[in-house]
């Protein structure tokens, strides 16, 4: 089992430019979600889906777009980057919706936007 | 939004030291309190998951007991060991949101 896989793991961006994150597990989870880990911060939820075609907006998601055509993959999109969303990127998915199960995560993205 | 805590914010001790951190949440509406194991250049590692009031996991040398009542959790780590050395999160999960403290950063020294 791969797990939860994170695309690409660096990437520089100037600002204005449009990029996708990739997320996928193969552990047929139905819970996907997307944070974002800023120095002095806790791992702010950007946005998170329950199964696929349902997606939901976290605690931070404004500049960011995601889709969940399928069990495995929740791309997250940055249509037009900004410095501010220069951060380290954690895709993490769980085994039940509404449930209290522990979040699997990715090896993180780290995205610079200049 | 909700407001989790952890403190202290770091923490040192020499090897063989049992040492322990503490985890604050709101207190209403709980659904369930994560602590997560994260080690430099890897990814978070989940350690409990706790539901109920009073609840006490253990795993090793790594213990948590929860109070929903008051909203703390507090993590124990007994006979601390170099590898222990890691930030340790815990997280409020509010249905399908979860919401992360800053988290405790432990050194443990040889």
């Amino acid at each position: 089992n791969a797990g939860v896989t994170q695309t690409p793991k660096f990437q520089v961006l100037k600002t204005g430019q449009s990029m996708t994150l990739q997320c996928a597990q193969d552990m047929n989870h139905e819970y996907m979600s997307w944070y974002r880990q800023d120095p002095g911060m806790g791992l702010r939820l950007i946005h998170y889906s329950v199964g696929a075609g349902i997606t939901d907006q976290g605690e931070v998601p404004n500049g960011y777009n995601v889709s969940r055509s399928t069990t495995e993959d929740f791309p997250l999109r940055l249509l037009s980057a900004a410095p501010s969303q220069t951060s380290v990127y954690f895709c993490a998915s769980s085994w039940g919706t509404g449930s209290t199960g522990e979040l699997f995560f990715g090896e993180g993205s780290r995205l610079t936007v200049l | 939004i909700l407001n989790v805590e952890q403190s202290p914010q770091s923490l040192h001790v020499q090897e063989g030291d049992s040492t322990n951190f503490t985890c604050s949440f709101p207190s209403s509406n709980f659904y369930a309190l994560h602590w997560y194991r994260w080690e430099t250049a890897k990814s978070p590692e989940a350690l409990f998951v706790m539901t109920l009031n009073g609840d006490e996991k253990k795993k090793g040398r790594i213990s948590a007991t929860l109070n929903t009542k008051e909203g703390y959790s507090y993590l124990y780590i007994k006979g601390s060991q170099p590898e222990d050395s890691a930030t340790y999160l815990c997280a409020h999960q509010k249905s399908n949101q979860f919401y992360f403290g800053t988290g405790t950063s432990l050194t443990v020294i040889p």
